[in-house]
């Protein structure tokens, strides 16, 4: 059975924090992506990766780094939290079709 | 940038009624996917639609593929109550085989 993992489903930071999100994929693939997803806006990709050390901007970067240093693992970085990163934030893998995590709720104080 | 539209945003019915979702590329898409979201879950695929004018069945689902290749829908028959949850359409358009480009998805809520 797939899998894809997300560190937390819930977390609490405040502002100015350094804030680490990890997604590890037991699939063996090469793409993995992030997403936040928030009301009436859908899903929102953020940064991509296609292999190991190699990833691309989405549609939302700013405020937002990632790290891709094993191939089943993807971290999203938030540098210094802000309360507009108060969001759920979802993780996939894919090979064409994306496999999700259970999502990570994070608010930010 | 490629845009994917879906409507309706909402859809309340009751149940046994139909119901219906469309989407809409603003390019011609390679192929497009269904995703469900349940609510508190997270999205799931469904199906993948690859040929123009594609049509694909899953038991009361309808997954249908435009001829353009720019438009789809998901039609569902008698609905039920397991059928609540949010249904996105997303897209590979020809220039990218990473970026999958998702619709805003339309939540659709079933009265017993």
């Amino acid at each position: 059975d797939v899998k894809v993992t997300q560190s937390s489903r819930y977390l609490v930071k405040r502002t100015g924090e350094k804030v680490f999100l990890e997604c590890v994929q037991d699939m063996d693939h090469e793409n993995m992506f992030w997403y936040r997803q928030d009301p009436g806006l859908g899903l929102r990709l953020i940064y991509f990766s296609y292999d190991v050390k190699m990833k691309e901007k989405g549609d939302i970067p700013e405020g937002y780094s990632v790290s891709r240093e094993k191939k089943e693992r993807f971290s999203l970085i938030l540098e210094s939290a802000s309360t507009n990163q108060t969001s759920m934030y979802l993780c996939a893998s894919s090979f064409g079709i994306q496999f999700f995590g259970p999502g990570t709720r994070l608010t930010v104080l | 940038g490629q845009q994917v539209m879906q409507i309706p945003q909402y859809q309340h019915v009751q149940e046994g009624e139909d119901f219906t979702t469309y989407c809409n590329s603003s390019t011609t898409l390679s192929n497009i996917q269904w995703y469900k979201q349940r609510p508190g879950g997270h999205p799931v695929f469904l199906i993948q639609l690859v040929k123009s004018g594609e049509v694909k069945k899953q038991k009361r689902l309808t997954f249908q593929f435009g001829e353009a290749k720019k438009n789809s829908s998901l039609h569902i028959t008698a609905t039920q109550t397991t059928d609540v949850g949010t249904y996105f359409c997303a897209g590979y358009s020809g220039g990218s085989n990473y970026k999958l480009t998702f619709g805003k998805g339309t939540l659709l809520t079933v009265n017993p």
